[in-house]
């Protein structure tokens, strides 16, 4: 059974500092998503990563993919308080469109 | 084009009682995804239908079923309502294959 996580779950940075999310998933996938969140909305598309050193740049995030690690990053850049929200990673779980979803990490953007 | 539509956007249903969503996707997409998002489970698929088929169903109880329609609007059904079902339900459309996923707003359902 195809297993997601991310780490850290929660993420309190300043302004201006960098950090990165870890996405590391169990069983080959060539298609990983990032989706953000923020309070009481739906899931906003991100970035959809569909094969090995795939790397994608919007803004201060970037997210890139290594599928022999079974792991994706993002990364934040010079973080601001507009990127508080919170982000998943999703895994294409097989036939079908099923998507298997990290737990999602909470990030909050102190200045 | 507009976007994934949900309705009703919130609900609130006593335990026994049965529920019935709504979800118009992007126009031209085929396929809908449904997800149920808690606190204690987070993002789990619920099923996905393409072209009125069901082609891939989550670990829910039979309780939960869905369905699509000619024009791709897709409806999902929770019969017997328990306290558990409380949760954020999230419709997604995509054209077909394995494209990025576009999300709805939502129908929050609350069970009492």
């Amino acid at each position: 059974e195809l297993k997601v996580e991310q780490n850290p779950l929660f993420l309190s940075m300043q302004e201006g500092k960098n950090y990165t999310i870890y996405c590391n998933y169990s069983t080959t996938s060539d298609r990983l998503y990032w989706y953000r969140q923020d309070p009481g909305k739906s899931l906003e598309s991100l970035f959809v990563l569909l094969s090995n050193g795939a790397v994608k740049q919007e803004g201060r995030l970037m997210a890139s993919l290594d599928t022999k690690a079974r792991l994706s990053t993002l990364h934040i850049t010079a973080a601001v308080h507009d990127l508080s929200a919170t982000y998943f990673c999703a895994v294409d779980g097989g036939y079908g469109n099923k998507l298997v979803f990290g737990a999602g990490t909470i990030l909050r953007v102190k200045s | 084009k507009a976007g994934v539509t949900q309705t009703p956007r919130y609900l609130i249903k006593t335990r026994g009682q049965q529920v019935t969503l709504s979800c118009s996707p992007i126009s031209g997409h085929r396929s809908v995804s449904w997800y149920q998002q808690t606190p204690g489970q987070g993002l789990q698929f619920l099923f996905e239908y393409f072209s009125e088929t069901q082609r891939n169903k989550g670990n829910f109880p039979g309780r939960f079923s869905g369905r699509q329609f000619s024009n791709s609007r897709s409806e999902m059904n929770v019969s017997t309502l328990e306290l558990g079902d409380s949760a954020l339900y999230l419709c997604a459309s995509s054209p077909g294959g394995a494209e990025t996923q576009y999300f709805g707003p939502g129908t929050r359902l609350l069970v009492l």
